[in-house]
């Protein structure tokens, strides 16, 4: 089946840098989606992505559609100590196959 | 009030109990989905329906059943609960005529002894 590789894994960073994550898959995607998960919490959607090359934004946050369909970025510039989270990939082939494929995730740590 | 609400929150149970999750939602949407979180390996797909008659298995659907009780309501059974089953469940929710996008509950932890 498909598979996502999210990197980095982790991160630490200070306050006020801009972050960088991406996904890469073997497999074509119709749809990117970006969440964050809050301690505790379910994942929120941030970004969703539908035709490739799209560049999306969302406050500080920037997402794109690789040109390819089987690569998508995450940007967050300025970061803030609420930024603090787990941030999940997912790509959805669509047609027929509605299912999403989530990355690992890449664990954000912003120190003030 | 939260669109996708999750019964219980948390929940703490012996081997070979049988467990339920519940979900219901609020979105009107006809797409349900559940998923297990495990610490790095992000969220593994369960068991999804499309709409009340439609039932499907996701990647690991072994030890794991579930019942679409209406349109707004989809369970998740764990008929003999293992500790490898200890896990965070989500519960998910999509919109057949609108985007891809699923949203999320808020999650059940589930601590099986």
């Amino acid at each position: 089946g498909q598979q996502l590789n999210q990197s980095p894994q982790s991160m630490f960073i200070q306050e006020g840098e801009d972050v960088s994550m991406n996904c890469t898959s073997s497999s074509i995607f119709n749809t990117w989606l970006w969440y964050k998960q809050d301690p505790g919490e379910g994942p929120v959607l941030l970004i969703a992505l539908y035709k490739a090359g799209e560049l999306t934004s969302n406050g500080r946050l920037t997402a794109q559609f690789g040109i390819t369909r089987k690569d998508s970025f995450l940007n967050i510039s300025a970061s803030i100590p609420s930024d603090v989270g787990i941030y999940f990939c997912a790509g959805q082939i669509g047609g027929s196959n509605y299912k999403l494929t989530f990355g690992k995730g890449t664990l954000l740590t912003v120190n003030p | 009030d939260a669109d996708v609400t999750q019964t219980p929150r948390n929940r703490i149970t012996k081997t070979g109990k049988r467990i339920m999750l519940e979900c219901s939602q609020t979105k009107g949407h006809d797409r349900m989905y559940w998923y297990r979180q495990d610490p790095g390996l992000g969220l593994q797909l369960i068991y999804y329906s499309f709409d009340v008659k439609d039932i499907n298995k996701g990647e690991i659907s072994d030890g794991y059943s579930v019942s679409r009780q209406a349109q707004a309501k989809f369970s998740l059974s764990l008929e003999s609960a293992i500790p490898n089953q200890t896990a965070l469940y989500f519960c998910a929710t999509s919109d057949f005529a609108g985007s891809d996008e699923q949203f999320f509950g808020p999650g059940t932890r589930l601590t099986v002894l």
